[in-house]
Protein backbone atom coordinates (compact mmCIF):
# COMPACT_ATOMS: atom_id res chain seq x y z
CA UNK A 1 0.00 0.00 0.00
CA UNK A 2 1.35 3.63 0.26
CA UNK A 3 3.11 4.98 2.53
CA UNK A 4 5.34 7.94 3.50
CA UNK A 5 8.41 8.36 5.04
CA UNK A 6 9.51 11.31 7.13
CA UNK A 7 12.99 12.58 8.77
CA UNK A 8 12.68 11.69 12.19
CA UNK A 9 12.73 14.65 14.98
CA UNK A 10 12.86 16.06 16.50
CA UNK A 11 14.96 18.78 14.79
CA UNK A 12 16.20 22.14 16.40
CA UNK A 13 17.94 24.62 14.92
CA UNK A 14 19.36 28.07 15.07
CA UNK A 15 17.35 31.26 13.78
CA UNK A 16 18.89 31.80 9.58
CA UNK A 17 20.10 28.51 9.52
CA UNK A 18 19.47 25.84 6.26
CA UNK A 19 16.49 23.52 7.08
CA UNK A 20 15.63 20.14 4.93
CA UNK A 21 13.09 18.09 6.23
CA UNK A 22 13.23 14.34 4.60
CA UNK A 23 10.86 12.68 2.98
CA UNK A 24 10.45 10.26 0.24
CA UNK A 25 7.33 7.90 -0.63
CA UNK A 26 5.84 4.86 -1.66
CA UNK A 27 3.10 4.55 -3.69
CA UNK A 28 1.97 3.61 -7.28
CA UNK A 29 1.59 5.97 -10.50
CA UNK A 30 2.02 9.77 -9.93
CA UNK A 31 0.73 10.73 -6.44
CA UNK A 32 0.02 14.50 -5.59
CA UNK A 33 2.40 15.16 -2.68
CA UNK A 34 1.94 17.85 0.01
CA UNK A 35 3.07 19.23 3.12
CA UNK A 36 1.37 20.02 6.11
CA UNK A 37 2.12 22.24 9.22
CA UNK A 38 0.54 22.18 12.50
CA UNK A 39 1.55 25.41 14.93
CA UNK A 40 0.91 24.74 18.49
CA UNK A 41 -2.72 24.85 19.67
CA UNK A 42 -3.59 24.99 15.71
CA UNK A 43 -5.13 22.76 12.94
CA UNK A 44 -2.86 21.26 10.08
CA UNK A 45 -2.25 23.66 7.32
CA UNK A 46 -1.55 22.93 4.13
CA UNK A 47 1.60 24.63 3.33
CA UNK A 48 2.53 23.99 -0.10
CA UNK A 49 1.69 20.59 -3.14
CA UNK A 50 3.01 19.59 -6.13
CA UNK A 51 0.96 17.19 -8.48
CA UNK A 52 3.27 16.25 -10.90
CA UNK A 53 7.00 14.85 -11.21
CA UNK A 54 9.48 17.96 -10.93
CA UNK A 55 6.87 20.66 -9.97
CA UNK A 56 7.89 22.69 -7.34
CA UNK A 57 5.67 23.57 -4.31
CA UNK A 58 6.88 27.12 -2.50
CA UNK A 59 5.21 28.74 -0.17
CA UNK A 60 6.28 31.30 3.15
CA UNK A 61 10.12 30.67 2.02
CA UNK A 62 9.51 26.88 1.93
CA UNK A 63 10.20 24.67 -1.18
CA UNK A 64 9.61 20.99 -2.12
CA UNK A 65 10.51 19.54 -5.46
CA UNK A 66 8.42 16.09 -6.39
CA UNK A 67 11.41 13.74 -7.76
CA UNK A 68 9.84 10.73 -9.19
CA UNK A 69 12.98 9.06 -9.90
CA UNK A 70 14.00 9.24 -6.01
CA UNK A 71 10.35 9.07 -5.06
CA UNK A 72 11.11 12.18 -2.93
CA UNK A 73 9.49 15.46 -1.66
CA UNK A 74 12.04 17.18 0.78
CA UNK A 75 11.00 20.16 2.52
CA UNK A 76 13.82 23.18 2.25
CA UNK A 77 13.94 26.46 3.53
CA UNK A 78 17.12 29.21 3.28
CA UNK A 79 16.56 31.10 6.26
CA UNK A 80 14.31 29.94 9.31
CA UNK A 81 13.01 31.85 11.66
CA UNK A 82 11.77 31.21 15.15
CA UNK A 83 7.46 31.74 14.33
CA UNK A 84 8.63 28.43 11.92
CA UNK A 85 8.54 26.36 15.09
CA UNK A 86 5.99 23.64 14.52
CA UNK A 87 5.51 20.12 13.36
CA UNK A 88 5.91 18.92 9.86
CA UNK A 89 3.98 16.54 7.76
CA UNK A 90 4.38 15.28 4.42
CA UNK A 91 1.22 13.67 3.14
CA UNK A 92 0.57 11.82 -0.23
CA UNK A 93 -2.64 11.54 -1.85
CA UNK A 94 -2.77 8.76 -4.85
CA UNK A 95 -3.61 9.65 -8.70
CA UNK A 96 -6.35 10.07 -10.29
CA UNK A 97 -8.34 9.58 -6.87
CA UNK A 98 -9.70 12.19 -4.49
CA UNK A 99 -9.29 9.28 -1.92
CA UNK A 100 -7.61 10.59 1.81
CA UNK A 101 -4.07 11.52 2.12
CA UNK A 102 -1.81 9.44 4.00
CA UNK A 103 0.33 11.24 6.09
CA UNK A 104 4.35 10.63 7.69
CA UNK A 105 4.49 10.77 11.33
CA UNK A 106 5.37 13.93 11.40
CA UNK A 107 8.85 16.30 12.56
CA UNK A 108 9.15 18.51 15.04
CA UNK A 109 11.10 21.87 14.12
CA UNK A 110 12.34 24.03 17.02
CA UNK A 111 13.66 27.30 16.42
CA UNK A 112 15.94 29.10 18.48
CA UNK A 113 17.18 32.80 18.53
CA UNK B 1 -10.19 32.82 7.15
CA UNK B 2 -12.88 30.49 7.67
CA UNK B 3 -11.66 27.64 9.98
CA UNK B 4 -13.07 23.91 11.12
CA UNK B 5 -13.83 24.16 15.06
CA UNK B 6 -13.31 21.21 17.19
CA UNK B 7 -14.24 20.16 20.76
CA UNK B 8 -13.81 19.54 23.80
CA UNK B 9 -9.86 20.11 23.05
CA UNK B 10 -9.74 17.40 25.68
CA UNK B 11 -11.47 14.50 26.34
CA UNK B 12 -10.73 11.72 29.60
CA UNK B 13 -12.91 8.97 29.61
CA UNK B 14 -12.98 5.62 31.02
CA UNK B 15 -12.63 2.56 29.38
CA UNK B 16 -16.03 1.30 27.92
CA UNK B 17 -17.37 4.43 27.84
CA UNK B 18 -19.39 6.20 24.71
CA UNK B 19 -17.89 9.09 23.66
CA UNK B 20 -18.47 11.99 21.08
CA UNK B 21 -16.13 14.23 19.47
CA UNK B 22 -17.65 17.28 17.47
CA UNK B 23 -16.20 18.93 14.44
CA UNK B 24 -18.35 22.20 13.03
CA UNK B 25 -16.54 22.24 9.30
CA UNK B 26 -16.42 25.32 7.19
CA UNK B 27 -19.97 26.02 5.99
CA UNK B 28 -20.25 25.95 2.72
CA UNK B 29 -17.76 22.87 2.46
CA UNK B 30 -19.64 19.27 1.36
CA UNK B 31 -16.81 16.79 2.13
CA UNK B 32 -15.98 15.93 5.84
CA UNK B 33 -13.27 13.58 7.40
CA UNK B 34 -12.22 12.34 10.63
CA UNK B 35 -8.33 11.29 11.20
CA UNK B 36 -6.08 10.28 14.33
CA UNK B 37 -2.86 10.54 15.33
CA UNK B 38 -2.01 7.75 18.19
CA UNK B 39 1.30 9.58 20.31
CA UNK B 40 4.53 8.88 17.88
CA UNK B 41 2.69 7.73 15.27
CA UNK B 42 1.52 8.43 11.81
CA UNK B 43 -2.01 10.63 11.04
CA UNK B 44 -4.28 8.12 10.20
CA UNK B 45 -7.45 8.41 7.64
CA UNK B 46 -10.72 7.03 9.73
CA UNK B 47 -13.75 8.35 7.21
CA UNK B 48 -14.25 10.19 4.59
CA UNK B 49 -18.39 11.49 4.58
CA UNK B 50 -20.32 13.08 1.99
CA UNK B 51 -23.77 13.53 1.20
CA UNK B 52 -25.15 12.26 4.16
CA UNK B 53 -23.05 8.80 4.13
CA UNK B 54 -19.81 7.49 4.54
CA UNK B 55 -17.83 7.72 1.11
CA UNK B 56 -14.65 5.22 2.24
CA UNK B 57 -13.57 4.24 5.37
CA UNK B 58 -10.25 2.44 6.57
CA UNK B 59 -10.07 -0.75 8.63
CA UNK B 60 -9.21 1.04 11.83
CA UNK B 61 -13.38 2.35 11.56
CA UNK B 62 -14.62 -1.15 12.77
CA UNK B 63 -18.29 -1.33 14.15
CA UNK B 64 -17.37 0.95 17.28
CA UNK B 65 -17.49 4.20 15.21
CA UNK B 66 -19.96 5.72 13.48
CA UNK B 67 -20.10 9.23 12.26
CA UNK B 68 -23.33 11.67 11.85
CA UNK B 69 -23.92 14.96 10.19
CA UNK B 70 -27.31 15.60 12.75
CA UNK B 71 -28.31 19.14 11.95
CA UNK B 72 -26.67 20.29 8.73
CA UNK B 73 -23.68 21.91 10.62
CA UNK B 74 -21.98 19.86 12.98
CA UNK B 75 -20.24 16.61 12.36
CA UNK B 76 -19.67 14.05 15.00
CA UNK B 77 -17.85 10.70 15.58
CA UNK B 78 -18.75 8.69 18.05
CA UNK B 79 -17.17 5.50 19.74
CA UNK B 80 -19.63 2.88 21.48
CA UNK B 81 -17.34 1.74 24.01
CA UNK B 82 -13.77 3.11 24.32
CA UNK B 83 -10.72 0.71 24.78
CA UNK B 84 -7.81 1.94 25.50
CA UNK B 85 -6.15 1.82 22.22
CA UNK B 86 -8.44 4.48 21.39
CA UNK B 87 -6.50 7.13 23.15
CA UNK B 88 -5.36 9.32 20.60
CA UNK B 89 -5.33 13.12 18.69
CA UNK B 90 -8.95 12.85 16.60
CA UNK B 91 -8.64 15.83 14.30
CA UNK B 92 -11.93 16.38 11.83
CA UNK B 93 -11.30 18.16 8.05
CA UNK B 94 -13.49 19.72 5.77
CA UNK B 95 -13.11 20.23 2.15
CA UNK B 96 -15.17 21.74 -0.32
CA UNK B 97 -14.68 19.47 -3.46
CA UNK B 98 -12.73 16.40 -3.87
CA UNK B 99 -9.37 19.01 -4.67
CA UNK B 100 -6.85 18.52 -2.50
CA UNK B 101 -6.81 20.89 0.12
CA UNK B 102 -8.53 19.80 3.06
CA UNK B 103 -8.87 22.86 6.17
CA UNK B 104 -8.32 20.56 9.63
CA UNK B 105 -9.53 21.29 12.73
CA UNK B 106 -7.10 21.64 16.02
CA UNK B 107 -7.82 17.98 17.24
CA UNK B 108 -9.67 16.25 20.50
CA UNK B 109 -6.66 14.37 22.20
CA UNK B 110 -8.85 11.91 23.58
CA UNK B 111 -7.48 10.20 26.41
CA UNK B 112 -9.05 6.28 27.66
CA UNK B 113 -8.21 5.14 31.12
Amino acid sequence: GDSVTQMEGPVTLSEEAFLTINCTYTATGYPSLFWYVQYPGEGLQLLLKATKADDKGSNKGFEATYRKETTSFHLEKGSVQVSDSAVYFCALRPSGSARQLTFGSGTQLTVLP
Amino acid sequence: EPEVTQTPSHQVTQMGQEVILRCVPISNHLYFYWYRQILGQKVEFLVSFYNNEISEKSEIFDDQFSVERPDGSNFTLKIRSTKLEDSAMYFCASGITLSEKLFFGSGTQLSVL
